[in-house]
């Protein structure tokens, strides 16, 4: 089945250090691919997405490509700040059989950005 | 616009006992999706409902189960409840076949 592998955090930076959290994905169609934020004690927040092969998702200074030559995702932001610090998840959508769409997220990176 | 609200934000059950969460759509969304959230993992996908149907449907057992209403308004039940299913349930909002969903606050649910 369809699947996402994101890097292992804890991720600890410095305020405006260069940001990159590495995704990849498995799946037997085409899906589309997204990043979710979530701040301590509340849901999840759409951050970008990218819905086929070469867009590029951006949104508050972060981006990522749609590589499916590479089958990644990854997220990058040229600058972080100290209130970026959240988990960040990747995840993809899939349409079911019956009209509607599956969504596998993946495990979801904690990033802590110091002042 | 109103956003997905769910409740209650916090419950504590013991094991063998029955829950309903409660979800509400994001205005003109007709779709509903539920995830449970373990500690420090990411969501899963439990089911999703489309005219009051169930539209698929995650690796969970039978005592998971859902109803959704005509107002697209919808409910998670789960029955005889085991330590393991202390998570946080997430409702999710969409309109069918679009691919952009969003999402609730989420129950924290704790099983004792």
């Amino acid at each position: 089945g369809d699947s996402v592998t994101q890097m292992e955090g804890p991720v600890t930076l410095s305020e405006e250090a260069f940001l990159t959290i590495n995704c990849t994905y498995t799946a037997t169609g085409y899906p589309s691919l997204f990043w979710y934020v979530q701040y301590p004690g509340e849901g999840l927040q759409l951050l970008l997405k990218a819905t086929k092969a070469d867009d590029k998702g951006s949104n508050k200074g972060f981006e990522a490509t749609y590589r499916k030559e590479t089958t990644s995702f990854h997220l990058e932001k040229g600058s972080v700040q100290v209130s970026d610090s959240a988990v960040y998840f990747c995840a993809l959508s899939d349409r079911n059989n019956n009209y509607g769409q599956n969504f596998v997220f993946g495990p979801g990176t904690r990033l802590s950005v110091l002042p | 616009e109103t956003g997905v609200t769910q409740s209650p934000t916090h419950l504590i059950k013991t094991r063998g006992q029955q829950v309903t969460l409660r979800c509400s759509s994001q205005s003109g969304h007709n779709t509903v999706s539920w995830y449970q959230q373990a500690l420090g993992q990411g969501p899963q996908f439990i089911f999703q409902y489309y005219r009051e149907e169930e539209n698929g449907r995650g690796n969970f057992p039978p005592r998971f189960s859902g109803l959704q209403f005509p107002n697209y308004s919808s409910e998670l039940n789960v029955n005889a409840l085991e330590l393991d299913d202390s998570a946080l349930y997430l409702c999710a909002s969409s309109l069918v076949q679009v691919n952009e969903q969003f999402f609730g606050p989420g129950t924290r649910l704790t099983v004792l």
